[in-house]
């Protein structure tokens, strides 16, 4: 079984620019995760998609980060503006349900100069 | 809301060593509580997880954890490193569905 599909795997950008991140979920996942995860400190949940819905977007800034999954399949998230703060890694993760466990992709590394 | 704390954010402790990463949560109903692995520039690894039912659990490679809920504590243990232990290994609760992680601890291993 494959795992979770994360591209690209380094971004480097500077400020003020528009970055997209895209990621394809375990086949027959419903559910999906979109995690930032800063140097040196734990992964921080972004968003929560069940199927093509989102279940959990309230730590997600609205003003410059956008996702979404429309066929219920695959994802992506958006940066637009990125700011120096957003360099981080994006690690998207996949359960079978909400309550089932999350396997995680190998994450998007981005770095904002 | 749910939190965690894990005591030390780096530990180092000779190959062949006990291996014990402490983590501390707050939660306000029955937690899920888990733990995960992960090595450098690479997603996350579950190790183990606590549901329900026996208190102490058994993961992958040799590690185990025991929820103590009078003492709020979910630590991590192996009772002989190994040089491929060597990694960030993350504390998590699950309320509501959610993940919230510990900032994480780094585990060395000296040869």
């Amino acid at each position: 079984e494959a795992g979770v599909a994360q591209s690209p795997r380094y971004k480097i950008i500077e400020k003020r620019q528009s970055v997209a991140f895209w990621c394809n979920p375990i086949s027959g996942h419903a559910t999906l995760y979109w995690y930032q995860q800063i140097l040196g400190q734990g992964p921080k949940l972004l968003i929560q998609f069940q199927n093509n819905g989102v279940v959990d977007d309230s730590q997600l800034p609205k003003d410059r980060f956008s996702a979404e999954r429309l066929k219920g399949v695959d994802s992506t998230l958006k940066i637009q503006p990125a700011k120096l703060e957003d360099s981080a890694v994006y690690l998207c993760a996949s359960s079978r349900s909400l309550d089932n466990e999350q396997f995680f992709g190998p994450g998007t590394r981005l770095t904002v100069l | 809301a749910q939190s965690v704390t894990q005591l030390g954010s780096h530990v180092s402790v000779s190959e062949g060593a006990l291996v014990l990463l402490r983590c501390n949560y707050s939660s306000s109903v029955p937690p899920y509580l888990f733990w995960y692995v992960q090595y450098p520039n690479q997603g996350l690894q579950l190790l183990l997880k606590y549901t329900t039912g026996a208190t102490l659990v058994k993961g992958i490679n040799g590690f185990e954890a025991e929820f103590k809920k009078s003492e709020t504590s979910f630590h991590l243990t192996k009772p002989s490193a190994h040089m491929s232990d060597a990694a960030e290994y993350f504390c998590a609760v699950s309320e509501y569905q959610k993940l919230v992680f510990g900032q994480g601890t780094r585990l060395t291993i000296n040869p």
